[in-house]
This record gives C-alpha cells, structure tokens and sequence, in this order.
C-alpha cells in the first residue's frame, strides 16, 4: 500500500498568512493526487485534483503542486473560513490513501 | 442539485450486520464509479471500497475485504454497504463518494461529491 505522510499535523497561522502544507508519497503517484479540506462535523469538500487542479467554485488563494513523491498546498492569504483540516489522497491506485491530515489553527 | 445522501447507520452489537444506503440525486448516477469512505470519531479518514458505474467491477480495503460487500442499484439510483461481522474498530461516520470520472473501470479519480455521513457504532 502507498502511505501517505502530512506535514506539520498542526499549523497555526493568521489571517492573511501565507501557510503550505507537505505531503510526501511513500512511492511514485506522478500527479494522482487530491487535497480535501474537512470541517467539524461536515463531510470532506474537493479543493484540488491532479495535484495542482483547482476544483470549480474553490477560491483561487489556494493551489497545489508537486509530482512523483512531494506534494504542497499552498494558501496564499489565508482567510477565516479556511480554518479546518486538509487531508491529501493519492488515487494512483487502490487502496486509495489519506494522508493523516493537518489541522489549521487560528494563531 | 448533486446530491448524496446516506442512511442506515446506527449502533450495532460486534458480530452483528448492518446495511448502508446512499441515495443519489441530480446526476445520472448510473454513469459514474462511486466510493465508501470512513472516519473514525477524531481520527482521518479511509477509502473502504469503490465499485464501477456498472457494478462489475468492485474493490477494497484489506481491513474489510471478506466482511463488507459493495453493490449499487441503478435503477433506484442508489449505493449499499453491506457490513458484516462487524467489530468495534468499524465505528465510524460513513461517508458515500462520487468519484469524478464517469465510467472508469479499473483506475478511478478524485472524490468530487460526498454526502453527509451516516455514523455507525460497534458496541455490546
């Protein structure tokens, strides 16, 4: 199986802070990549495919990059609302991994 | 609008079955892959298993291979997990997922749309 490792699991950050979030495949998954961003009690929601793909209707501040093994999040201005838990996933095969998330504090 | 909405969850003796649904909505759910993801309470989440828009093709977690059965009836428009043998370590929120490439059949896609949830509880 592919794990999927985040980096940091906690960041703490401000609004109109500049954060990126690690996440490193144990094995080459060229850009089969996804990044979710979970809320409290709310289902995962879609933000970026093929490790740099926006989703539609997601706020341009965040992006995505990385291929084969080292992915990042990036998002540029952080805003209230992006206060909550991302997770990466590697669809490159099954079983399709998660990384352990990282959750996104307000400082 | 595009929609899914799970149900069937509830608390469940270790040993003992369950059944989960996931009606779809506002999309021609028979032309898409869809998948099964849990999290368990604080913890992240895990893919548990995937099926082709057709129900040929079905894949899944070691952790419940052998234990839970994937199906889909396209004419209700709806996604089951079939949950047996359950133990304590299967309480989770079940999340049912549409995987955003219609009609793959071996290699699937991001997980564009999911539903609410349905939690399920292992417990004596």
């Amino acid at each position: 199986d592919i794990q999927m490792t985040q980096s940091p699991s906690t960041l703490s950050a401000s609004v109109g802070d500049r954060v990126t979030i690690t996440c490193r495949a144990s094995q080459t998954i060229s850009t089969w990549l996804a990044w979710y961003q979970q809320k409290p009690g709310k289902a995962p929601k879609l933000l970026i495919y093929k490790a740099s793909t926006l989703e539609n209707e997601v706020p341009s501040r965040f992006s995505g990059s990385g291929s084969g093994t080292e992915f990042t999040l990036t998002i540029s201005s952080l805003q209230p609302d992006d206060f909550a838990t991302y997770y990466c996933q590697q669809y490159d095969g099954a079983p399709y991994t998660f990384g352990q998330g990282t959750k996104l504090e307000i400082k | 609008q595009v929609q899914l909405v799970e149900s069937g969850g509830g608390v469940v003796q270790p040993g003992r079955s369950l059944r989960l649904s996931c009606a779809a909505s506002g999309f021609t759910f028979s032309s898409y892959p869809m998948h099964w993801v849990r999290q368990a309470p604080g913890k992240g989440l895990e893919w548990v298993a995937v099926i082709t828009y057709d129900g040929t093709n079905k894949y899944y977690a070691d952790s419940v291979k052998v234990r839970f059965t994937i199906s889909r009836d396209n004419s209700k428009n709806t996604l089951y997990l079939q949950m047996n043998s359950l133990t304590p370590g299967d309480t989770a929120v079940y999340y049912c997922a549409r995987d955003m490439v219609p009609a793959a059949m071996t290699v699937f896609d991001a997980f564009d749309v999911w539903g609410q949830g349905t939690m399920v509880t292992v417990s004596a």
